[in-house]
C-alpha cells in the first residue's frame, strides 16, 4: 500500500493563479482531510470529508474548495492564490471506528509570490 | 471552536532525562486527545492517544495523562534518546472529525 499520496510536492504560484493539490489514499478510508502547517501555528484544518459526496469546513476554509467524488481522492483547489496561502499542506485520512489515527501524506510546499 | 495551547515551544534535555509537554484545551466536550511526532521534513505520525474516559495511558517510554476537570493533558517521555528529537503536537477533538492542534514543541535531546 502506498498510503496517502500528495502531488505536487513543491509548487510556486503567482498571486491570482489557480491550482489543485491532489490527494489520494489506497487504504479505503472513509475520512479525508486537508491541513495547512505554518511556523508556530501547528496544523490547522481546512476542509474534511466523511465519505464520498460529503464535505465540510474546518477551521480555516476561506480561499479553498474541495470535492469528494470517490473514496480514494480528495483534491484541494485554490481558485485565486494569495501570498497568505503560502504554507505546507498535508492531506490526512483515517478509518473511523477502527482507530482515530490520522495517516498523513508527505506534504506539499506551496509558495505564492 | 476549540482552542488548544501547548507549552513549551522548545525543550532541550540531556539524553536519559525525562521530557514533559503540556497542553490545555477550551472545549469541555472534547473527548479525544492524540499526540503526533513530526521529524524534520517528514509527515506527522501518531505516537499515543487518550480518550476522556481514561486518566492515563502508557506505551513503553511514552505516557499521556489527562485531567478533564482542569482541561489539560500532558505527554511524558522517559529515558529520552537522540531519536526522540522532533516536533511534538498535541490535539483535541470532540467528534473525531475536527481536530484542533497545538502550536508544537520542538524537543532537542542532547547526547
Amino acid at each position: 500500500n502506498a498510503g496517502v499520496t500528495q502531488t505536487p510536492k513543491f509548487q510556486v504560484l503567482k498571486t491570482g493563479q489557480s491550482m489543485t493539490l491532489q490527494c489520494a489514499q489506497d487504504m479505503n478510508h472513509e475520512y479525508m482531510s486537508w491541513y495547512r502547517q505554518d511556523p508556530g501555528m501547528g496544523l490547522r484544518l481546512i476542509h474534511y470529508s466523511v465519505g464520498a459526496g460529503i464535505t465540510d469546513q474546518g477551521e480555516v476554509p476561506n480561499g479553498y474548495n474541495v470535492s469528494r467524488s470517490t473514496t480514494e481522492d480528495f483534491p484541494l483547489r485554490l481558485l485565486s492564490a494569495a501570498p497568505s496561502q503560502t504554507s505546507v499542506y498535508f492531506c490526512a485520512s483515517k478509518q473511523p471506528g477502527q482507530s482515530e489515527e490520522l495517516f498523513f501524506g508527505e506534504g506539499s510546499r506551496l509558495t505564492v509570490l | 471552536g476549540e482552542n488548544v495551547e501547548q507549552h513549551p515551544s522548545t525543550l532541550s534535555v540531556q539524553e536519559g532525562d525525562s521530557a514533559v509537554i503540556k497542553c490545555t484545551y477550551s472545549d469541555s466536550a472534547s473527548n479525544y486527545f492524540p499526540w503526533y511526532k513530526q521529524e524534520l521534513g517528514k509527515r506527522p505520525q501518531l505516537i499515543i492517544d487518550i480518550r476522556s474516559n481514561v486518566g492515563e495511558k502508557k506505551d513503553q517510554r511514552i505516557a499521556v495523562t489527562l485531567n478533564k476537570t482542569a482541561k489539560h493533558f500532558s505527554l511524558h517521555i522517559t529515558e529520552t534518546q537522540p531519536e526522540d528529537s522532533a516536533v511534538y503536537f498535541c490535539a483535541a477533538s470532540r467528534n473525531f472529525n475536527k481536530f484542533y492542534f497545538g502550536s508544537g514543541t520542538k524537543l532537542n535531546v542532547k547526547p
